[in-house]
């Protein structure tokens, strides 16, 4: 029982570069989450998409872009990496009762 | 702006004695109520939900909500050194996108 499952769990950019974030469940959700957490901040909403097809803006969306594939899979994308980007990223999904989250990347922008 | 508060500690309890933890929120017409523990490195994980005034228990863990003075707190029976975490709070209204609390930093001391 794999729940939501990130990739990659570690990764270095340089400025500018960009990279995709990949999430997929297997728990048959429709809704599922991008969030990003930094020291004091708590977590962060940066998109959402409640069902396959429909994407929106959460709070913090400004340099990300996202893609759901399909009902398992939801993609974060950084077109032109920034410092300001170095964070921890949590995907999720969510039932009713509550969000089950995958295990995170961390990110590093030099 | 829907806001979601915590004491951000941390809060430091012996061995053996009871953990509260508490959080207010800004929305009133919030209706879900939900208790993240996450260790440090890790992501976090539900432990508690409650949708109606009153306590709630599971365990050595009890949830309280009080709507009208829009107050949860999670108390912690026995704490434990494994119970040493950071607890989010996270709110719910209908329809609508969870909002996480900053967290709270919670230190069970041998």
């Amino acid at each position: 029982n794999a729940g939501v499952t990130q990739t990659p769990k570690f990764q270095v950019l340089k400025t500018g570069q960009s990279m995709t974030l990949q999430c997929a469940q297997d728990m048959n959700h429709n809704s599922m989450y991008w969030y990003r957490q930094d020291p004091g901040m708590g977590l962060r909403l940066i998109y959402y998409s409640a069902s396959e097809g429909t994407t929106d803006k959460g709070e913090v969306p400004n340099g990300y872009n996202v893609s759901r594939l399909n009902k398992r899979e939801f993609s974060l994308r950084l077109e032109s990496a920034a410092p300001s980007q170095t964070s921890v990223y949590f995907c999720a999904s969510s039932a009713a009762d509550g969000y089950t989250f995958g295990s995170g990347t961390r990110l590093t922008v030099v | 702006q829907k806001e979601v508060e915590q004491n951000s500690g941390p809060l430091s309890v012996p061995e053996g004695a009871i953990a509260s933890l508490n959080c207010t929120y800004s929305d009133r017409g919030s209706q879900s109520f939900f208790w993240y523990r996450q260790y440090s490195g890790k992501s976090p994980e539900l432990i508690m939900s409650i949708y109606s005034n009153g306590d709630k228990e599971d365990g050595r863990f009890t949830a309280q909500l009080n709507k009208a003075s829009q107050y949860v707190s999670l108390l912690i029976r026995d704490s434990q050194p494994s119970d040493s975490a950071t607890y989010l709070c996270a709110v719910r209204g209908y329809g609508q996108n969870f909002v996480f609390g900053p967290g709270t930093r919670l230190s069970v001391l041998p």
